[in-house]
């Protein structure tokens, strides 16, 4: 059974840093590419960058909204996904998901249950 | 970037109505088009993707169409278990955009 669960969401202060984490299972992880994707309070999806899988050397895409800021990574000893988000911003607050793409193919097949990030002063 | 319109953003309907949603792109995506359903506080939950084929374990009464600009999705009957917010995103080029929403809520 494919899971996905988020972690490190929490209170930050704007301009503060952060770093979620996506635990995968169930599925051979350094085979598929991974997204991120966040939901504002009350609004709908945004999706925030992507990691390539192994055969494709891991490359990222990223939002425009957080080019520069967050980083995406990686680490498929661990099966993880991680998302580094730099100089937060209070438009940044929302629940953030992590998502799989099947393999040979780039929409999103399972999501994870998300993680909040609250960016306030 | 390519904008994605869906319409409308909300509608009200019975159960056992056949309901339609739409959803534009602002320029040609082929078919990497896919449909997502969000109940309240889950997680969003793929129904469609390459606009017409069905997720495993989605049943039949869900389906899409569509190639291009103009996509659809459709509820043969809808059922209580139907009402929810749905969404479609384009996956044709970078960045991966999602259309605002449609809200389907009981009449």
């Amino acid at each position: 059974e494919v899971q996905l669960v988020e972690s490190g969401g929490g209170l930050v202060q704007p301009g503060g840093s952060l770093r979620l984490s996506c635990a995968a299972s169930g599925f051979t992880f350094s085979d598929h590419y991974m997204d991120w994707v966040r939901q504002a309070p009350g609004k709908g999806l945004e999706w925030v960058g992507r990691s390539r899988n192994k055969a494709n050397s891991y490359t990222t895409e990223y939002a425009a909204s957080v080019k520069g800021r967050f980083t995406i990574s990686r680490d498929d000893s661990k099966n993880s996904l991680y998302l580094q988000m730099n100089s937060l911003k209070t438009e940044d607050t929302a629940v953030y998901y992590c998502a799989r793409s099947p393999y040979s193919n780039y929409y999103s097949d399972y999501w994870g249950q998300g993680t909040l990030v609250t960016v306030s002063s | 970037d390519i904008q994605m319109t869906q319409s409308p953003s909300s509608l009200s309907a019975s159960v056992g109505d056949r309901v339609t949603i739409t959803c534009r792109a602002s320029q040609g995506i082929s078919n990497y088009l896919a449909w997502f359903q969000q109940k309240p506080g889950k997680a969003p939950k793929s129904l469609i993707y390459d606009a017409s084929s069905l997720q495993s374990g989605v049943p039949s009464k869900f389906s899409g169409s569509g190639s291009g600009t103009d996509f659809t999705l459709t509820i043969s009957s809808l059922q209580p278990e139907d009402f929810a917010t749905y969404y479609c995103q384009q996956y044709k080029s970078y960045p991966l955009t999602f259309g605002g929403g449609t809200k389907v809520e009981i009449k």
